[in-house]
C-alpha cells in the first residue's frame, strides 16, 4: 500500500513569506506526527494528533507554526511570517494508533529560506 | 530535553565486520525502537523491543535492552555498504524523543 506522502518535496521561499506543508498519512493510521530536523541533528518533535484528541502542541517553537488535520487522514503544517532559522527538514510520520506503534515516515519536504 | 542519546555519534567500519550502537535514556519506557535514515530520506523502522524483553533479532540485527542500565544496543552482523546510514533510538512518550543518532559508514 502507499506510505506517507509529502508535498512539497522542496520548497524555497524569502524570508517574511507563510509557508504550508502538506502530510498524506497511511489510510487508517489514527497518530499523526510533525517533526524539524535541521542538517545533520536528529528530529525535534513538533506536534502529534491521535484521532479525535487535542493535538500535542508542545513542540511547536513559537506561535508562527501551527498545524491542522482533518479527521483521520491529511495534516498540513504551516509556518508564517518565515526566518532563516526556520530552513531544514520538515519530516511528517504515522503510526497505527498510539505513540507505541511503529511510526512510519514520509520522505520530508526541504525547506530553505532565502 | 532529548530522552535517547545514542553513541558512538560516527563510526565506520570495513563491509562484512559487526557494528555496535548503543542509546541510553532517561525515564522508564514501554518500548523502546530503532531507526534507520538513509541520506535524503524519512526513518525506516527497524525493531521494537517492549521493556519486559532482553534482546530481539530480526535478520543481521540483534537489539538489546537493560532497563537497569536505561541502555539499549543495536549490533548489525556481517555489515554491508547498503547499511550506510544514520541510526536512531527512539523512547516513545507523547512526545516521542528520538536520540540525535549514529551515523555509520559501511567502507566496501
Amino acid at each position: 500500500g502507499a506510505g506517507v506522502s509529502q508535498s512539497p518535496s522542496n520548497k524555497v521561499t524569502e524570508k517574511g513569506k507563510d509557508v504550508e506543508l502538506r502530510c498524506d498519512p497511511i489510510s487508517g493510521h489514527t497518530a499523526l506526527y510533525w517533526y524539524r530536523q535541521r542538517l545533520g541533528q536528529g528530529l525535534e518533535f513538533l506536534i502529534y494528533f491521535q484521532g479525535n484528541s487535542a493535538p500535542d502542541k508542545s513542540g511547536l517553537p513559537s506561535d508562527r507554526f501551527s498545524a491542522e488535520r482533518t479527521g483521520e487522514s491529511v495534516s498540513t503544517l504551516t509556518i508564517q511570517r518565515t526566518q532563516q532559522e526556520d530552513s531544514a527538514v520538515y519530516l511528517c510520520a504515522s503510526s497505527l494508533d498510539s505513540f507505541n506503534q511503529p511510526q512510519h515516515f514520509g520522505d520530508g519536504t526541504r525547506l530553505s529560506i532565502l | 530535553s532529548q530522552q535517547g542519546e545514542e553513541d558512538p555519534q560516527a563510526l565506520s567500519i570495513q563491509e562484512g565486520e559487526n557494528a555496535t550502537m548503543n542509546c541510553s535514556y532517561k525515564t522508564s519506557i514501554n518500548n523502546l525502537q530503532w531507526y534507520r535514515q538513509n541520506s535524503g530520506r524519512g526513518l525506516v523502522h527497524l525493531i521494537l523491543i517492549r521493556s519486559n524483553e532482553r534482546e530481539k533479532h530480526s535478520g543481521r540485527l540483534r537489539v538489546t535492552l537493560d532497563t537497569s542500565k536505561k541502555s539499549s544496543s543495536l549490533l548489525i552482523t556481517a555489515s554491508r555498504a547498503a547499511d550506510t546510514a544514520s541510526y536512531f533510538c527512539a523512547t516513545p512518550s507523547s512526545q516521542f524523543y528520538f536520540g540525535t543518532g549514529t551515523s555509520l559508514t559501511v567502507i566496501p
